[in-house]
């Protein structure tokens, strides 16, 4: 079955940055973009960006912008988010996803959303 | 601010019929898809493409979107369905993304 395996808690200084990373398993790695979303304590969820692992290609939510870095070891089914400048207000559970989309019967792209996520990331940005 | 908008909560008895709603600017010709998420836990798909269910997802979570609102109904609510749920589209404009709604806390009184 699908999966998606996150590496651990992270405790991280002001200013400084975070690596996460997300295994991926049971299915081809390079064929589905993987999305990076995060979410504050009692907050909702916020996308940050996705990155298609075949091409390396990426896309950034504007807010994020010259700050994360997404990137892949196709080798190893791993995707990994990195996030500088690290601020307290950056403090959350960062989740990877993949995006599922298939071709329906008229040949046109259909986007079925993020349907496997991996278990989440805590990341504490504190002094 | 979010581009789509979520009433913060909704309260239903169980057996009963919980709407969830989703506002947005031409939402209609977008698709929505709609996720669960139990404390603790990474959210679940429940409903993609607007109205279609992934394998494992009960009969009784359906989807609707129309003109400016897209609806996630729950019939039979059941004390397990308790959660967060958040609906979700492709926002394509100068900062062109997924965008997620701010999430809707249903409780099963």
């Amino acid at each position: 079955q699908v999966q998606l395996v996150q590496s651990g808690a992270e405790v991280k200084r002001p200013g400084a940055s975070v690596k996460v990373s997300c295994k991926a398993s049971g299915y081809t790695f390079t064929s589905y973009d993987i999305n990076w979303v995060r979410q504050g304590t009692g907050q909702g969820l916020e996308w940050m960006g996705w990155m298609n692992p075949n091409s390396g290609n990426t896309g950034y939510a504007q807010k994020f912008q010259g700050r994360v870095t997404m990137t892949r070891d196709t080798s190893i089914s791993t995707a990994y988010m990195e996030l500088s400048s690290l601020r307290p207000d950056d403090t959350a559970v960062y989740y990877c996803a993949r995006a599922f989309y298939y071709y329906d019967s008229n040949g046109y792209y259909i986007s079925a959303g993020f349907d496997s996520w991996g278990q989440g990331t805590l990341v504490t940005v504190s002094s | 601010s979010h581009v789509l908008t979520q009433p913060p909560s909704v309260s239903v008895a169980p057996g009963k019929t919980a709407r969830i709603t989703c506002a947005g600017n031409n939402i209609g010709i977008k698709s929505v898809h709609w996720y669960q998420q139990k404390p603790g836990q990474a959210p679940v798909l429940v409903i993609y493409y607007d109205s279609d269910r992934p394998s494992g997802i009960p009969e009784r979570f359906s989807g609707s979107n129309s003109v400016t609102t897209a609806t996630l109904t729950i019939s039979r609510v059941e004390a397990g369905d308790e959660a967060d749920y958040y609906c979700q589209v492709w926002h394509s404009s100068s900062d062109h993304g997924w965008v997620f709604g701010g999430g809707t806390k249903l409780t099963v009184l």
